[in-house]
């Protein structure tokens, strides 16, 4: 079974400073996914990874396979990015869809 | 942009009453699933479902929850009788590929009275 783990679980900024959140597992994985959970409580899809690194817009996404450890990275940060950020690791094959959630970071970033 | 829309937002019911949750995932989509979050706590994997049936359930999907896709679009989650615990939001995601990126709605708030 594996474990996913986040830290840090609550994460407090100021606007523009760079944040960085991390995830380990602890079981191989097929991908890793970064999720954005908004305060009503919708869930939107950030990077789904395999290998290396993704960047869309001020997020970066990394993934280190050997050491089962990923990061989410936002720089310049601002308030609207105040959410939760959720990984979580999908097995592969016909159990893709099978994700083991983070427990996720709260972020908080003030004006 | 297309979207997985799921309704009801918020549905507030007895215990022991079925409740249904629709999920209407995007149109060209082919691989659906249901994720579940108590609050406070971590999300959850419920089931997947592919080719009209079910391809992997959890541990927590026991005989109380089925599936269906009805009518080719809608997904829904059935619940037969529902209990305090099942009290939770409710996710459904869909994607295109077995390998592609997941589409989530924005979640049905089951509050079990």
């Amino acid at each position: 079974k594996n474990e996913v783990e986040q830290s840090p679980q609550n994460l407090t900024a100021q606007e523009g400073e760079f944040i960085t959140i991390n995830c380990s597992y602890s079981v191989g994985i097929s991908a890793l996914h970064w999720l954005q959970q908004h305060p009503g409580g919708g869930i939107v899809s950030l990077f789904m990874l395999s290998s290396g690194k993704k960047k869309h817009g001020r997020l970066i996404a990394t993934i280190n396979i050997q050491e089962k450890h990923s990061s989410l990275h936002i720089t310049a940060s601002h308030p609207r990015d105040s959410a939760v950020y959720i990984c979580a690791a999908s097995p592969g094959g016909t159990s893709y869809g099978k994700l083991t959630f983070g427990q996720g970071t709260i972020l908080t970033v003030h004006p | 942009e297309p979207e997985v829309t799921q309704t009801p937002s918020h549905q507030v019911t007895q215990m022991g009453q079925e409740v249904i949750l629709r999920c209407v995932p995007i149109s060209n989509h082919l691989y659906f699933y249901w994720y579940r979050q108590i609050l406070g706590q971590k999300v959850e994997f419920l089931v997947s479902f592919y080719n009209n049936e079910i391809s992997e359930k959890s541990e927590i999907f026991d005989d109380q929850f089925s599936v269906e896709r009805p009518d080719g679009s809608n997904f829904t989650l059935k619940i037969r009788s529902t209990k305090l615990e099942d009290s939770a939001m409710y996710f459904c995601a869909s994607r295109r590929y077995n390998t592609g990126e997941l589409f989530f709605g924005e979640g049905s708030r089951l509050t079990v009275l």
